[in-house]
């Protein structure tokens, strides 16, 4: 059980376009999800928090109107990278829960901007 | 500022032997977490420490908690190739939030 998905799991894409990404949780209702950004060789750094219905809280530094999060049911969060940029290229994972006990993690999305 | 920290950050190892990975946080949160990360890959659960003293064991991994010291370890023993990976602490924070604040990573590399 508590399976989550992202969508896609890799995606190359022009600068200045943008570029959507799912998160799913399969087989139970997330009351919250958080989106996470990943940089080659460092640690996950938290975005935002998602909860289903109401507007994303962003993390200190993060651009709301760049990183643009939507969580319509407990079991779809989408992050929309607006005007990618190739300093957005990353690994972005996302993260479900349904209480303050245990995330389960997608298994990520490689973002390469060229 | 909240923060955990990881010690030692990269680990090379050879097969057969024992080491500990080390994690300090800052806040009084009773809830520890360690997961596995294989490169180009997403986070693998391995432990959920939800009180003091708890200790959980997996194979040639086990995990334990000390909320008084702030302190949790990941003791390998007798370590394989297989267990060439990063490892990450994370701390539950402060409040009700479910906010994951993560270590550094210790990368650990088992020579044959």
């Amino acid at each position: 059980g508590a399976v989550v998905s992202q969508h896609p799991s890799r995606v190359i894409c022009k600068s200045g376009t943008s570029v959507k990404i799912e998160c799913r949780s399969l087989d139970f209702q997330a009351t919250t999800m958080f989106w996470y950004r990943q940089f080659p060789k460092q640690s996950l750094m938290l975005m935002a928090t998602s909860n289903e219905g109401s507007k994303a809280t962003y993390e200190q530094g993060v651009e709301k109107d760049k990183f643009l999060i939507n969580h319509a049911s407990l079991t779809l969060s989408t992050l929309t990278v607006t005007s990618a940029h190739p300093e957005d290229s990353s690994f972005y994972i996302c993260s479900a829960t349904y209480s303050s006990y245990e995330q389960y993690f997608g298994p990520g999305t490689r973002l390469t901007v060229t | 500022e909240l923060k955990v920290e990881q010690n030692p950050l990269f680990l090379s190892m050879q097969e057969g032997k024992n080491y500990t990975i080390y994690c300090n946080y800052s806040t009084t949160s009773d809830r520890l977490y360690w997961y596995r990360q294989d490169p180009g890959k997403s986070l693998e659960s391995l432990f959920v420490l939800l009180s003091n003293g708890a200790v959980k064991q997996e194979g040639r991994l086990m995990a334990s908690l000390d909320t008084k010291a702030r302190l949790s370890t990941l003791h390998i023993t007798a370590a394989v190739h297989d267990l060439s990976a990063t490892y990450f602490c994370a701390d539950l924070g402060y409040g009700n939030t479910g906010k994951l604040i993560f270590g550094q990573g210790t990368t650990l590399q088992v020579k044959p």
